[in-house]
């Protein structure tokens, strides 16, 4: 079975902290993404990684930086955290050369608030 | 990436075909047409993928005319566990590539 494993299913973190939100997959996928989805809203990529140290932004970068040292590892920083980021941070994984027709594995989410 | 325009919310009832239609003016001569299934509290799963005609699986039917401006996810028969958003996705098949999401389509199945 494949897996996308989040560290986290809820967290909650002050307002200035630094957080980190981690993903492990166990396929040796290539691609990696995260995504926020807020209601009404649907989900929004923020970053992805096709490759190790490799990163692009998506549609709404601001606020937050990645990293990706290791090919099954994928991890989200949000550098100070604000309120305005309290959301679910989904994680996704999918094999590389196919990235559009490949499919996609997501991990159960990590809902976090900033308080 | 082709931008997709699909229904925000369907209601049906329990035993009737649903047709989610999804356009996609803009889609490339690469592009693939895939469609995900999102239960509440959880990540959003693959349910089916095509290019163009017709592709049909254990779970859905897809149905892609030939200009390939549109898709139609076929759900036959929905049950109550079918309620769920349904998102479509228009990516390129090369070799990196985002998967960009919409709103999606919440399907509210009643008995």
């Amino acid at each position: 079975d494949v897996k996308v494993t989040q560290s986290s299913r809820y967290l909650v973190k002050r307002t200035g902290e630094k957080v980190f939100l981690e993903c492990v997959q166990d396929m040796d996928h290539e691609n990696m993404f995260w995504y926020r989805q807020d209601p009404g809203l649907g989900l929004r990529l923020i970053y992805f990684s096709y490759d190790v140290k490799m990163k692009e932004k998506g549609d709404i970068p601001e606020g937050y930086s990645v990293s990706r040292e290791k090919k099954e590892r994928f991890s989200l920083i949000l550098e100070s955290a604000s309120t305005n980021q309290t959301s679910m941070y989904l994680c996704a994984s999918s094999s590389h050369g196919l990235a559009g027709r490949a499919e996609a594995f997501f991990g159960q989410g990590t809902r976090l608030t900033v308080v | 990436l082709a931008k997709t325009t699909q229904p925000i919310s369907m209601d049906s009832y329990e035993g009737q075909e649903v047709n989610i239609t999804c356009s996609h003016n803009n889609i490339a001569t690469n592009d693939y047409i895939t469609w995900y299934q999102q239960f509440p509290s959880q990540g959003p799963r693959f349910i089916i993928q095509g290019y163009k005609t017709k592709v049909t699986n254990e779970v859905a039917s897809l149905f892609i005319p030939a200009d390939r401006k549109s898709s139609t996810l076929s759900l036959p028969r929905v049950s109550l566990s079918d309620t769920a958003v349904y998102y479509c996705l228009v990516a390129l098949g090369g070799s990196q590539g985002n998967l960009i999401f919409g709103k999606g389509t919440k399907l509210s199945v009643k008995p």
